[in-house]
């Protein structure tokens, strides 16, 4: 069993949609990413969390460090969101990363 | 902002050539990181460095070397490249918990 967990691993929504992309792991973390991959294959990183939730723009994330479960959510998804979105968690030295969502927003 | 070059994005390189895969970041960060991406598998480290001339072996070192002479560039070195090492390389930087990543290079060994 994978140590990050995403899910689902393909998503194919409609403009305008409300998307969650969802995120568990089974290590003890000092901190999760959540990473956005375009096409071409660089990575930015759209949030960092430890606790709580964080909003930027209509990016939402959130975790729950009991349950070990961070969840990202778009609102108003545009074509442009078309990404893979990938959660990272950070260890001691190292990040253990998912394996990624495939986002495809339709026009 | 903080930024990691990687010094090609596509590279084709034949079986049993020497490849040199560099990273150079303007940040001052102490950790510097390689990462392959495949399919399926996700992001892999290789190998890790957290000083100059300090490397430590990531999950699959198998076939790759490093080299960490300055703090800002990290080398990833396939000493004979082969077939399954065809993949996307990614680097990435960090200070503390922050990472922060390179544009890739899409590496086809043919």
């Amino acid at each position: 069993k994978n140590e990050v967990e995403q899910s689902p691993q393909n998503l194919t929504a409609q403009e305008g949609e409300f998307i969650t992309i969802n995120c568990s792991y089974s290590v003890g973390i000092s901190a999760l990413h959540w990473l956005q991959q375009h096409p071409g294959g660089g990575i930015v990183s759209l949030f960092m969390l430890s606790s709580g939730k964080k909003k930027h723009g209509r990016l939402i994330a959130t975790i729950n460090i009991q349950e070990k479960h961070s969840s990202l959510h778009i609102t108003a998804s545009h074509p442009r969101d078309s990404a893979v979105y990938i959660c990272a968690v950070r260890g001691t030295y190292k990040y253990i990363f998912g394996t990624g969502t495939r986002l495809k927003v339709l026009a | 902002d903080v930024k990691v070059t990687q010094s090609s994005r596509y590279l084709v390189k034949r079986t049993g050539e020497k490849v040199f895969l560099e990273c150079v970041q303007d940040m001052d960060h102490e950790n510097m990181f390689w990462y392959r991406q495949d399919p399926g598998l996700g992001l892999r480290l290789i190998y890790f460095s957290y000083d100059v001339k300090m490397k430590e072996k990531g999950d699959i070192p198998e076939g790759y070397s490093v080299s960490r002479e300055k703090k800002e560039r990290f080398s990833l070195i396939l000493e004979s490249a082969s077939t399954n090492q065809t993949s996307m390389y990614l680097c990435a930087s960090s200070l503390s918990v922050e990472a922060f990543f390179g544009q890739g290079t899409r590496l086809t060994v043919v």
